[in-house]
């Protein structure tokens, strides 16, 4: 049962336009939300993270967005650039569970020209 | 080291035959966590260490998968009897926070068994 869902596996944005990408969970009991980027044959690399005491955190380019009765997030990338372009993860995990992060399946981020 | 260092970042295992992947975190980090991540997948969680004590091993999906954090920084991950459903890329992630913070991953071993 995947707990963590993003259904997109891809998607393309022109260089300048905002890029969406969107995450949806199904476990009530995670509570802190983390978006990692990575690259072929790197490991990922963390991004920004948000609370869900929080509906938004920003941090320069990179805001995510937090909709807890709707048990989705989604991570807004403006102005996509094309060293934007990888494969984006959406983890969560549980309260007191230690950074035990449970990720999705990705998707893939192409900025083109 | 600036980061964290995984070894070796290859392997080819024939089936049956067992293999290690080593873990070098970021200095001082005392939370250190193994992932795996199969091909077109995200990363699933193995195990979790908190300095040399393995606090969550919920995610090993055998008895032949072991790890070990002896002296509280270096780990290894053994598999025993390696099969071909074993073969995937193994991440380890170190952190300086007990609890949440942001968690570092290494490069990852890729580990194919045929």
């Amino acid at each position: 049962d995947q707990q963590v869902k993003q259904n997109s596996p891809s998607l393309s944005v022109q260089e300048g336009r905002i890029s969406i990408l969107n995450c949806d969970y199904t476990n009530s009991m995670f509570d802190y939300f983390l978006w990692y980027k990575k690259y072929p044959a790197e490991g990922p690399t963390f991004l920004i993270s948000i609370s869900s005491i929080k509906d938004k955190n920003e941090d320069g380019r990179f805001t995510v967005f937090l909709n807890k009765s709707a048990k989705h997030l989604s991570l807004h990338i403006v102005p996509s650039q094309p060293g934007d372009s990888a494969v984006y993860f959406c983890a969560a995990s549980e309260s007191g569970t230690a950074s035990k992060l449970t990720f999705g399946t990705g998707t893939r981020l192409q900025v083109t020209l | 080291g600036a980061g964290v260092s995984q070894s070796p970042r290859y392997k080819v295992a024939k089936r049956g035959q067992d293999v290690a992947l080593r873990c070098d975190p970021i200095s001082g980090h005392v939370s250190l966590f193994w992932y795996q991540q199969a091909l077109g997948q995200g990363p699933e969680f193995l195990t979790y260490f908190q300095n040399e004590a393995q606090l969550d091993k919920s995610g090993l999906p055998s008895d032949r998968f072991f790890a070990e954090r002896p002296e509280g920084s270096v780990s290894t991950l053994k598999i025993q009897r390696t099969q071909q459903e074993d073969s995937a890329v193994y991440l380890c992630a170190s952190s300086s926070y007990m609890d949440r913070g942001q968690i570092y991953f290494g490069e990852g071993s890729w580990l194919t068994v045929v």
